[in-house]
């Protein structure tokens, strides 16, 4: 069974340019939440999407902005880049907006010079 | 604020000398707690899932337990391929629906052959 798929796999901007990731969830699964990973740290929340509607938004500014489509895929978008912004970012599904386990997939490492 | 401590920051086992990874959380209206485990550049990978004090999961070197204030993931006779970040992770409900995850820092284990 395929997992959480996630595009690109590598990335590298400059300061001022606008990113946008995707992120395909596992078959079945409805909700999609994203996370940024700096180094040496744990994955921090930034949304969840579940039926297409925002569930939860964490502590980030405005500059990040994600949407989920008819068929559960989501995109995030970064603009305005950041040196800061340089991360791991990782998406991961659930079964449901509720609660349940959360399965990550590889994840898109974004450089920003 | 939600708050999630992971000790120690890293251990340094031989191979098959047992340990403990302690996770302690701050959270009101626990909904879940999580440990997934993480190779270097890649995403976390499912572990368990706990839903209240008490309970106890287990899965081949692994086994995890819960209390109201902390979790401790037990390994026992590890081998060097158990060598990973091992994260916390908890989930607590608000009305209907449920937040992100709050993340630790993880505790980054390396086994020696």
């Amino acid at each position: 069974d395929a997992g959480v798929t996630q595009s690109p796999t590598h990335l590298i901007k400059t300061r001022g340019q606008h990113v946008t990731l995707r992120c395909s969830p596992i078959s079945g699964h409805k909700s999609v939440s994203w996370y940024q990973q700096v180094l040496g740290q744990g994955p921090q929340f930034i949304f969840q999407y579940y039926e297409k509607e925002e569930r939860g938004r964490g502590n980030f500014p405005d500059r990040f902005s994600a949407r989920q489509f008819p068929n559960y895929s989501s995109e995030l978008n970064v603009n305005a880049l950041l040196l800061g912004d340089s991360a791991l970012y990782l998406c991961a599904s659930s079964i449901s907006g509720n609660s349940g386990t959360q399965y990550f997939g590889p994840g898109t490492r974004l450089t920003v010079l | 604020e939600d708050q999630v401590t992971q000790s120690p920051e890293a251990l340094r086992l031989q191979e098959g000398e047992s340990s403990s990874l302690n996770c302690s959380y701050t959270v009101s209206g626990l909904r879940g707690l999580f440990w997934y485990r993480q190779d270097p550049g890649k995403g976390p990978e499912f572990l368990f899932t706990l839903y209240s004090a008490g309970e106890e999961k287990e899965k081949e070197r692994l086994k995890a337990t819960l209390t109201k204030k902390e979790s401790f993931l037990h390994i026992t006779a590890p081998k060097p391929e158990d060598s990973a970040t091992y994260l916390c992770a908890v989930q607590k409900g608000s009305g209907g629906g449920a937040d992100g995850l709050t993340f630790g820092k993880g505790t980054h284990l390396i086994i020696q052959p």
